[in-house]
């Protein structure tokens, strides 16, 4: 398995809701990451998890939260959000070493509404 | 700080001639490099790779060549084919850490 999977593909919810996005990788990759991309926009770093542990959160809002359950999951918990966190989220793994192997799920597109 | 860009947000090239994407960096401890290509709705798909012990690296019709003393790196493919339209990012990283994307460049080619 050399996929990073990502559920749901789509997403639609309302500034009140809490939702989950889920990500999992079968390859053993010990780093895992949660992008934002914008329109026209490069991905952008929102968490990193190495061996589980949160080992970086790039000033993230707080109605954003992660989980990493165990080495194979991860999950990003909404609450609140915005209508302007409507992005293409995507989720990575890699080795512990991102030049040994960098692979990106095919993201979910969250709308706010 | 952008510390990765790529300063031509499109380009067009006919079909069968070489497509040229470029990409240059701030940071000079950036030692790894990626291309990965993006279609509408779908996450980045790894293209090609370099590290910074070489100035080329080929597979296929893509080749990536790296400029350290100016830092730039560039894409060529050839043939461009349609089915090459996408986006484009160039990625690069330091010390095995996470990367820090450019700001793509969106390709077309035409039949």
């Amino acid at each position: 398995d050399t996929e990073v999977t990502q559920t749901p593909k789509h997403l639609v919810m309302g500034m009140t809701n809490k939702k989950s996005l889920k990500c999992e990788q079968h390859m053993g990759h010990r780093a895992m990451y949660w992008y934002k991309q914008k329109a026209k926009k490069p991905p952008e770093l929102m968490f990193v998890y190495s061996y589980e542990k949160l080992s970086i959160n790039e000033s993230v809002p707080s109605r954003f939260s992660p989980e990493c359950p165990n080495s194979s999951l991860l999950n990003l918990h909404l609450h609140a959000l915005q209508p302007e966190d409507s992005a293409l989220y995507l989720c990575a793994s890699s080795q512990a070493r991102v030049t040994d192997g960098y692979t990106f799920g095919s993201g979910t597109r969250l709308t706010v509404v | 700080d952008q510390q990765v860009k790529q300063n031509s947000p499109s380009l067009s090239v006919q079909e069968g001639r070489i497509s040229i994407l470029n990409c240059d960096y701030t940071n000079s401890m950036f030692d790894y490099f990626l291309w990965y290509k993006k279609y509408p709705a779908e996450g980045p798909t790894f293209l090609i790779s370099i590290s910074s012990i070489k100035d080329k690296n080929e597979d296929g019709r893509f080749t990536v060549f790296l400029n350290k003393s100016a830092k730039h790196l560039s894409l060529h493919i050839v043939p461009s084919q349609p089915g090459d339209s996408a986006v484009y990012f160039c990625a690069a990283s330091a010390f095995g850490n996470q990367f820090y994307f450019g700001t793509g460049t969106s390709l077309t080619v035409i039949p």
